[in-house]
């Protein structure tokens, strides 16, 4: 089945740690978006990629980085200048031609 | 600036409607996107506007008035299971990069 797969489902960071959160697509999508969301808040984006080997920052892109070296993968690093990296992580994707993103299932990340 | 306005949270009796308001202003504007969200779980899809009018699809509607910068969801013989956040989403043009805008939600509460 085509879908977007992010991984690992729970995460945790050591203080001074950098992580990388996985998502991999097969929907074929030209599109990626990186969202982190906080309890009781709406999707905030961090960054997104219409095109291979191009991205762009989101609303709040600063402590995070990203690649997008294929068109199925677009991995999201939270870095160690990210001083408050506790949220839930959503990816999705998109055509680009007037179809709703599909999300995947989120990863959550907490400090240790 | 972006601003997305909706009501935190609304309660509802099982079987009756429910229309939740998102009022938004943005730089630019390329339709509008309603999605669910259950608590812990990614968002999905229920429906986007382009033009002004009514979508319907099954119990849901939305609205949308571009010139009033104004949509609505409607949601018809409301379930138990329909008790989520409802996440209001205009898009930005594809030459802004095609970006999601998301409201913080609104949450509904579907007493029996």
């Amino acid at each position: 089945d085509g879908g977007i797969t992010q991984s690992p489902k729970y995460l945790f960071r050591k203080e001074g740690q950098n992580v990388t959160l996985s998502c991999e697509q097969n929907l074929n999508h030209d599109a990626m978006y990186w969202y982190r969301q906080d309890p009781g808040q709406g999707l905030r984006l961090i960054y997104y990629s219409q095109i291979v080997n191009d991205f762009q920052k989101g609303d709040i892109a600063e402590g995070y980085s990203v690649s997008r070296e294929k068109k199925e993968s677009f991995p999201l690093t939270v870095t160690s200048a990210q001083k408050n990296p506790t949220a839930f992580y959503l990816c999705a994707s998109e055509t680009l031609d007037g179809q709703p993103q599909h999300f995947g299932d989120g990863t959550r990340l907490s400090i240790l | 600036g972006q601003n997305i306005d909706q009501p935190t949270e609304m309660t509802a009796t099982e079987g009756a409607i429910v229309q939740i308001n998102c009022t938004y202003q943005t730089s630019g504007f390329n339709g509008l996107f309603w999605y669910q969200q259950h608590a812990g779980e990614a968002p999905t899809f229920l429906s986007y506007n382009v033009l002004d009018g009514l979508e319907e699809k099954g119990r849901f509607s939305s609205f949308l008035s571009r010139s009033k910068g104004y949509s609505y969801l409607l949601l018809k013989e409301l379930q138990m299971k329909d008790s989520a956040s409802y996440l209001c989403a205009p898009m930005s043009p594809y030459n802004q990069g095609g970006k999601l805008i998301f409201g913080q939600g609104t949450e509904l509460s579907v007493k029996p």
